[in-house]
């Protein structure tokens, strides 16, 4: 079974600090999505990966950057959090090819106090 | 643009009742679509995917889809619910750069 794992279910932080949500995936995929979801919005694309230290923006990467040093590892940053990104944060990774399907990890829901 | 919406907000069903979610895409090419499933506290489960071929999809648990190119449509079927489908369900799409585009869900709340 293909894993994606969030490195944290729930997180506070205040307000103008920097924020770093982990996601590791134990498939070798090379396409990583992080993507959050909010009441009556769905999901919206924040940033997107196609293989190491390469990224590439989403719909809505403003005050967001992301990270892909491994493989199997993307990261997503806020530079400094605001009240406005609170929601709850998707990765996902999916194998290259058309008719390919994307998995998605736990979520971590992220509270900014 | 690309984009995929969905009808419904919230649809409120009685156990055995049949189900549709409608699901529209607006854009060309090929077409990739998605059905995912959330459960109460859950991940994001697939339940069925159209790439090309037969338009009627089946899914797991019971569920289908049917890709109608005419009319730009995707929509979700299960002839009788069960309390356990109680969840939020999107539809999507792959986009040219092979990320998806989410609909903004539907909950499912079935009433036993």
């Amino acid at each position: 079974d293909v894993k994606v794992t969030q490195s944290s279910r729930y997180l506070v932080k205040r307000t103008g600090e920097k924020v770093f949500l982990e996601c590791v995936q134990d498939m070798d995929h090379e396409n990583m999505f992080w993507y959050r979801q909010d009441p009556g919005l769905g999901l919206r694309l924040i940033y997107f990966s196609y293989d190491v230290k390469m990224k590439e923006k989403g719909d809505i990467p403003e005050g967001y950057s992301v990270s892909r040093e491994k493989k199997e590892r993307f990261s997503l940053i806020l530079e400094s959090a605001s009240t406005n990104q609170t929601s709850m944060y998707l990765c996902a990774s999916r194998p290259p090819g058309l008719n390919t399907e994307a998995f998605f990890g736990q979520g971590t829901r992220l509270t900014v106090v | 643009a690309q984009s995929v919406s969905q009808h419904n907000h919230h649809v409120i069903l009685s156990e055995a009742a049949s189900l549709e979610l409608g699901c529209n895409y607006s854009y060309g090419g090929t077409v990739n679509l998605f059905w995912y499933v959330q459960y109460p506290g859950q991940h994001l489960q697939l339940l069925l995917k159209y790439f090309s071929g037969d338009p009627l999809v089946k899914g797991i648990k019971g569920f289908e889809a049917e890709f109608i190119k005419s009319k730009f449509s995707f929509n979700l079927r299960k002839p009788s619910v069960q309390w356990s489908d109680t969840a939020e369900y999107f539809c999507a799409g792959r986009r040219s750069q092979g990320n998806l585009i989410f609909g903004k869900g539907t909950k499912l709340s079935v009433k036993p």
